[in-house]
């Protein structure tokens, strides 16, 4: 069965540089959310966006931005790097309607590393 | 507002003994429960989920929690412990009845398992 697939799997940068994260959902899934989880740490919630309108806002940093394209995949921009963004970054997502049972379908994570 | 806790950080037990992590949550309607795994680098994969049906609730690799709402607890027990159920263990609630479909995550247990 198809995943959500996430790219870059890996990633490293510099401070102050810039950074795109992509993700691709479950076919028929409308609904997309990003997570971050830092080392030890629980994953935490940035944002989600249903039906490409952004639905629930996290604690997403303003140097953060994210967005859900026609075709349902997300893109997360992160600017102006920190050397706490270093992370590993999720995202999931859920499917429509009846299907879901608030389950999220996670992705494998892209690593972030701010160097 | 959901949370969840999980209380010990850490738990170790010896192969084919009982495992046992608590999670007790928080929600102001009834919520949705789910237990995750997470094994080194990888994603998170759904181990089971509570969604208002039956209150002891069976999932994958022999694992199965009890929904107590007298006790606001959500317990992950496997009778007998095998080595590759070392990993770091995640409790979660969502609303989705509130339309707030993310969930929220516990701080995480890692389970230890000794041979």
């Amino acid at each position: 069965a198809a995943g959500v697939i996430q790219s870059p799997r890996h990633l490293i940068k510099e401070k102050r540089e810039t950074a795109t994260l992509k993700c691709y959902p479950i076919p028929r899934h409308d609904t997309v959310y990003w997570y971050q989880q830092g080392p030890g740490q629980d994953p935490q919630f940035l944002i989600s966006f249903y039906e490409k309108m952004q639905s629930d806002k996290g604690s997403i940093p303003d140097r953060f931005s994210a967005q859900q394209f026609s075709d349902y995949h997300s893109e997360l921009n992160m600017s102006s790097l920190e050397l706490g963004d270093s992370a590993l970054y999720f995202c999931a997502s859920s499917p429509k309607g009846r299907s879901n049972t608030g389950e999220l379908f996670f992705g494998e994570g892209s690593r972030l590393t701010v160097l | 507002a959901q949370s969840v806790t999980q209380l010990g950080s850490h738990v170790s037990v010896s192969e084919g003994a009982l495992v046992l992590l608590r999670c007790n949550y928080s929600s102001s309607v009834p919520p949705y429960l789910f237990w995750y795994v997470q094994y080194p680098n990888q994603g998170l994969q759904l181990l089971l989920k509570y969604t208002s049906a039956a209150t002891l609730v069976k999932g994958i690799n022999g694992f199965e929690a009890e929904f107590k709402k007298s006790e606001t607890s959500f317990h992950l027990t496997k009778p007998s412990a095998h080595m590759s159920d070392a990993a770091e263990y995640f409790c979660a609630v969502s609303a989705l009845d509130t339309g707030r479909r993310a969930l929220t995550f516990g701080s995480g247990t890692r389970l230890q398992v000794q041979p």
